[in-house]
């Protein structure tokens, strides 16, 4: 089956800096990369998606990258805040079919 | 409103007991997921069914089953509970290549 790598599992950055977080994947059919945020205690929610017929999608200060070649996708949030503190997990699909996810990253914006 | 809905949020219970966790949802959707998840840390996938009478093993063996009898319904059963299945069972639903959209998941601990 797929395997989703992700990387760095803790990243701390000072409030307005820029994060990054980066993921690898396996199966190349997959063809659909959601980002989701889960804060602690509660569901993880959707906060970006990107399919693979799309290299680069942006929305406010969150923007994914998807590069199919190399099989890898990244998260970059600009200008973080603090209430961006969470932990932010990728994900990679076939047709919306058998999510499987990173082992997530745990973002700390320090004020 | 439409969502996913999750019962028992908290359960505590004995080694040895059977449990049902219900999941139900109103959005419509064909495709329905559990997953495990210790706190903040990985989703496994336990099961999966793109629709009624269709059920799937996930990778994570989990000693569970599922069913599917109706649309809207996708419980899990632990026949026999022990301590290792003590975490978070979180269940998801979506339709086409939509993104995946989670209940507020089942915090289960085996004493």
């Amino acid at each position: 089956g797929e395997n989703v790598e992700q990387h760095p599992s803790t990243l701390s950055v000072q409030e307005g800096d820029s994060a990054v977080i980066k993921c690898t994947y396996s199966d190349s059919a997959s063809n659909y990369f959601p980002w989701y945020k889960q804060e602690l205690g509660k569901r993880p929610q959707l906060i970006i998606d990107i399919r693979s017929n799309v290299g680069e999608k942006k929305d406010q200060r969150i923007a994914v990258t998807l590069n199919k070649t190399a099989k890898h996708f990244s998260l970059h949030i600009t200008e973080t805040q603090p209430e961006d503190s969470a932990v932010y997990f990728c994900a990679a699909s076939i047709q919306g079919n058998q999510f499987y996810f990173g082992t997530g990253t745990s973002l700390t914006v320090i004020p | 409103e439409a969502d996913i809905y999750q019962t028992p949020r908290y359960l505590v219970i004995g080694t040895g007991k059977k449990i049902t966790l219900e999941c139900s949802q109103t959005m419509g959707h064909d495709k329905m997921y559990w997953y495990q998840q210790d706190p903040g840390m990985e989703l496994h996938l336990i099961h999966y069914s793109y629709g009624v009478n269709s059920t799937e093993k996930g990778d994570l063996s989990s000693e569970s089953t599922v069913s599917r009898i109706r649309t809207e319904h996708f419980p899990l059963t632990l026949e026999s509970a022990r301590p290792s299945h003590t975490s978070q069972y979180l269940c998801a639903s979506n339709r086409g290549n939509s993104p995946l959209h989670f209940g507020n998941g089942t915090r289960l601990t085996v004493t």
